[in-house]
């Protein structure tokens, strides 16, 4: 969608090696957010930012970091990746006046 | 945990209403309902929200009960692209606390 990327749109990684995945936005919004979806599950929060540097823990951050150094960027960290987390990663922001939630395309992640 | 519930699977003709209903029995005052869809794969679309009165746009009407505990999408004419899993979510006030909890959704069906 306009106004919000993910990168890398697909990668496919061994067990046990470091994965980032970033959301950029150029809509200045001051929320982001990182979910993953899988088969039989819905949507599932991460982690959240409701502000450079500040962020907070979602659903299921078990095995995930996060960083807001500036407004446009938040990068979910995945420190040893595992199989369990192969997924969808969505990113979405929000900060306009009708607090709607603007998604990014998605990430697919596939860890071996 | 989601605040919100809604029937897992639906089915609709093509050409008539669907109708998506979603129980919020637990919303505060403050909180609005907020309507999003993922077709296939995609991230999800913004489609509708509301505090407390009805509210139609381009894409769909929505009827939020009197006591606020429950609400209804209504697609009035469906057609085939309108297959997707459909969102209810309440989404708290815009402050520190602002974890935006997702569901499973309700695939609906669209049938020719």
């Amino acid at each position: 969608d306009a106004g919000i990327t993910q990168s890398p749109r697909h990668k496919v990684t061994e067990t046990g090696t470091p994965v980032t995945l970033r959301c950029h936005q150029t809509e200045n919004h001051r929320y982001m957010y990182w979910y993953r979806q899988d088969p039989g599950h819905g949507l599932r929060l991460i982690h959240y930012s409701y502000g450079v540097k500040d962020t907070d823990k979602g659903e299921v951050s078990d095995g995930y970091s996060v960083s807001r150094s500036k407004t446009e960027d938040f990068l979910l960290t995945l420190e040893s990746a595992t199989s369990s987390q192969t997924s969808v990663y969505f990113c979405a922001i929000s900060g306009s006046g009708a607090n709607v939630l603007t998604f990014g395309a998605g990430s697919r992640l596939t860890v071996l | 945990d989601a605040k919100t519930t809604q029937p897992t699977s639906m089915d609709c003709a093509e050409g008539r209403a669907a109708n998506l209903p979603c129980n919020h029995s637990t919303i505060s005052g403050n909180e609005y309902v907020y309507w999003y869809r993922q077709i296939h794969s995609q991230g999800p679309q913004y489609i509708i929200h509301g505090l407390k009165n009805n509210e139609t746009n381009e894409m769909a009407s929505l009827i939020i009960t009197e006591d606020r505990k429950s609400s209804t999408l209504i697609l009035p004419h469906a057609t085939l692209r309108d297959t997707a899993v459909y969102y209810c979510i309440v989404r708290p006030s815009r402050n520190r606390d602002d974890k935006i909890i997702f569901g499973k959704g309700t695939r609906l069906h669209i049938l020719p």
